[in-house]
């Protein structure tokens, strides 16, 4: 019941193009989503997050949206860069702590 | 300001040495979590305080591993009698307020535990 499944686990563009990671959940109780990117050798960082009274949210290149009816949220990178090549992990919070999913491997070829 | 810092950043311990990793978390964050991150994983919960009070430590895996923040700010997590299998990236986050479901977390650099 509490885990998050994540897909693709691995994803491949060009740069410029736009990548998309989705992810699905269980617990209803859910009501914060936060989407980290993790480069090799650091902690993962907060690149965007979205609570359940929203729909949609936007930052620069980066959004993400959320269908609660469905238990679903994606992540969408548009105009991608070489420098967005990473790990991105989505999540949940329950009770005050994460769970997250599998992690996507993002590649941005120049 | 300095964000969440955690040493050592490399620990190799041999298979039953104990080991002790620190968590400085953001200055006045009343929120700290442990998680642990196996090579290629996603982090995993394994413990959390709010202040002093270790409120959930459902995701310790064996009682060889023991958490404590005696004044609220800096974190301990001590494994007893490694195994290989506790090998892994162990991270640290704090978060500013009450420990509410939406509180944003924010991760240290980790340390990464090799069990030889």
């Amino acid at each position: 019941g509490e885990n998050v499944e994540q897909h693709p686990s691995t994803l491949s563009v060009q740069e410029g193009d736009s990548a998309v990671i989705k992810c699905t959940y269980s617990d209803s109780a859910s009501n914060y989503f936060p989407w980290y990117k993790q480069e090799l050798g650091k902690g993962p960082q907060l690149i965007i997050d979205i609570r359940s009274n929203v729909g949609e949210k936007k930052d620069q290149r980066i959004a993400v949206t959320l269908n609660k009816t469905a238990k679903h949220f994606s992540l969408h990178i548009t105009e991608t860069q070489p420098e967005d090549s990473a790990v991105y992990f989505c999540a949940r919070t329950s009770y005050g702590k994460l769970t997250f999913g599998q992690g996507t491997i993002l590649t941005v070829h120049p | 300001g300095a964000g969440v810092s955690q040493s050592p950043r490399y620990k190799v311990a041999k298979r039953g040495q104990d080991v002790a990793l620190r968590c400085d978390p953001i200055s006045g964050h009343v929120s700290l979590f442990w998680y642990q991150q196996a090579l290629g994983q996603g982090p995993e919960f394994l413990t959390y305080f709010q202040n002093e009070a270790q409120l959930d430590k459902s995701g310790l895996p064996s009682d060889r591993f023991f958490a404590e923040r005696p004044e609220g700010s800096v974190s301990t997590l001590k494994i007893q009698r490694t195994q290989q299998e506790d090998s892994a990236v162990y991270l640290c986050a704090s978060s500013g307020t009450s420990g509410g479901p939406g509180d944003t977390q924010y991760f240290g650099p980790g340390t990464r535990l090799t069990v030889l």
